[in-house]
């Protein structure tokens, strides 16, 4: 597709579940982030992907949270063990620019709900 | 480091009157800014952006901002609003050579017919 493509869109699990979300970058985009968004709140900094590699994790909140990309494309972020607290909105967005003044593109966003 | 400051979280107008919805910036290096909206249930769209060309930068939809470097401001406004213009927006500043895009708390934008 044309756009940034994130699935599912919704997803309901109990606690101490596992979770995957995906997210289709635009073909070409070799910057990727992944952010959250909690009710009333901004976008919270997750991690970011140049090609493969994710030289910045710093914002993912525990070690219960990680996340790959694989061919320079379609990126997973896996929440295990999730809990209340996971509950929000998880965006994707993709930049064809690794430097600051590329738009970034996002997706719709997954929004996870937890039990 | 850089940080942004939006100053109001709610903004409520008349259809048809200005809209000015408000942003502050800290940045150590020359900054690019941005803003996006985000419609209900729906991703993040780029508004328009900044990079250190004309202060004054024209967006979609009849927005535009003004860099004030002297004031760290960033201000969104939009001359008459619609009633599709209803939705959360969010002021950005990422710093120069770097890829962090650091998003303010946003403010939601009500029209009132």
């Amino acid at each position: 597709g044309a756009g940034v493509s994130q699935s599912p869109s919704n997803k309901v699990t109990e606690k101490g579940k596992d979770v995957e979300l995906r997210c289709d970058p635009i073909s070409g985009h070799t910057a990727l982030y992944w952010y959250r968004q909690s009710l009333g709140q901004g976008l919270e900094f997750l991690i970011y992907f140049q090609g493969n590699s994710a030289p910045d994790k710093s914002g993912l909140p525990s070690d219960r949270f990680s996340a790959e990309r694989t061919g320079g494309s379609v990126s997973t972020l896996t929440i295990q063990r999730t809990q209340q607290e996971d509950s929000a909105v998880y965006l994707c967005a993709s930049s064809l620019s690794q430097t600051n003044t590329g738009e970034l593109f996002f997706g719709e966003g997954s929004r996870l709900t937890v039990l | 480091a850089q940080s942004v400051t939006q100053l109001d979280s709610h903004v409520s107008v008349s259809e048809g009157t200005p809209v000015l919805l408000r942003c502050n910036y800290s940045s150590s290096y020359s900054p690019s800014l941005f803003w996006y909206v985000q419609h209900p249930n729906k991703g993040l769209q780029l508004l328009l952006k900044y990079t250190s060309a004309a202060t004054l930068v024209k967006g979609i939809n009849g927005f535009e901002a003004e860099f004030k470097k002297s004031e760290t401001s960033f201000h969104l406004t939009k001359p008459s609003a619609h009633m599709s213009d209803a939705a959360e927006y969010f002021c950005v500043v990422s710093g120069s050579g770097t890829y962090k895009y650091i998003f303010g708390t946003g403010t939601r934008l009500k029209v009132l017919a």
